[in-house]
């Protein structure tokens, strides 16, 4: 099992592009997070999803997009970089985080400048 | 709104016990534990639901206390291994994948 695989590990954009943050996972697992995670801080979530279809937001969603497809996938969508969102982003999934615990992918370091 | 840990950072010598402790102003319905190590991906160490259960884990347990919507964590004996950042993450009632965590405890541990 490969767990949850995000790409890539690090990306530096130049203010106004736009990219996507790729997560995928092998665990059939129905819910997934994003979250961001700036140096030195506790974890926010930004968008997260219970199932292909369905997303929501979470604290902290302006800025960016996502979309569910398929249960593995779950890209993160940066409209239009800002210096604000230079953090590390983690992508997370689980069965059930009423019950279970969360999976993390490793993270991608983004640099905006 | 993020759940409240204490303390920010904590530092033992081995073989010494801490206690970090996690306070949500809601209601819950679960309260997860994760530690991170620098550099890497937050771990999942432990799940609380509802009604009052305490858990163990090797030598690290934790308790949660419905009625006063609070969590703590227990490290016993700690090992230079428990060194990193603990994170508390909470479930408000029937939300599911609404996890909100706080800011994290840092725990260092020194031979």
């Amino acid at each position: 099992n490969a767990g949850v695989t995000q790409t890539p590990k690090f990306q530096v954009l130049k203010t106004g592009q736009s990219m996507t943050l790729q997560c995928a996972q092998d665990m059939n697992h129905e819910y997934m997070s994003w979250y961001r995670q700036d140096p030195g801080m506790g974890l926010r979530l930004i968008h997260y999803s219970v199932g292909a279809g369905i997303t929501d937001q979470g604290e902290v969603p302006n800025g960016y997009n996502v979309s569910r497809s398929t249960t593995e996938d779950f890209p993160l969508r940066l409209l239009s970089a800002a210096p604000s969102q230079t953090s590390v982003y983690f992508c997370a999934s689980s069965r059930d985080t009423l019950h279970y615990g969360y999976t993390f992918g490793s993270g991608t370091r983004l640099t905006v400048v | 709104q993020q759940p409240v840990q204490s303390p920010q950072a904590v530092i033992l010598r081995e073989g010494e016990d801490a206690v970090i402790n996690c306070s949500s102003s809601k209601a819950l319905y679960s309260v997860h534990w994760y530690r991170q190590k620098h550099g890497e991906a937050p771990v999942f160490l432990m799940i609380l639901l509802k009604g009052g259960e305490q858990k163990g884990h090797e030598k690290i347990s934790a308790s949660f206390n419905e009625k006063k919507q609070q969590s703590s964590l227990y490290l016993t004996a700690s090992q230079l291994s428990y060194s990193g950042t603990y994170f508390c993450g909470t479930e408000p009632n029937n939300a599911g994948n609404m996890l909100t965590f706080g800011g994290g405890t840092r725990l260092m541990v020194k031979p």
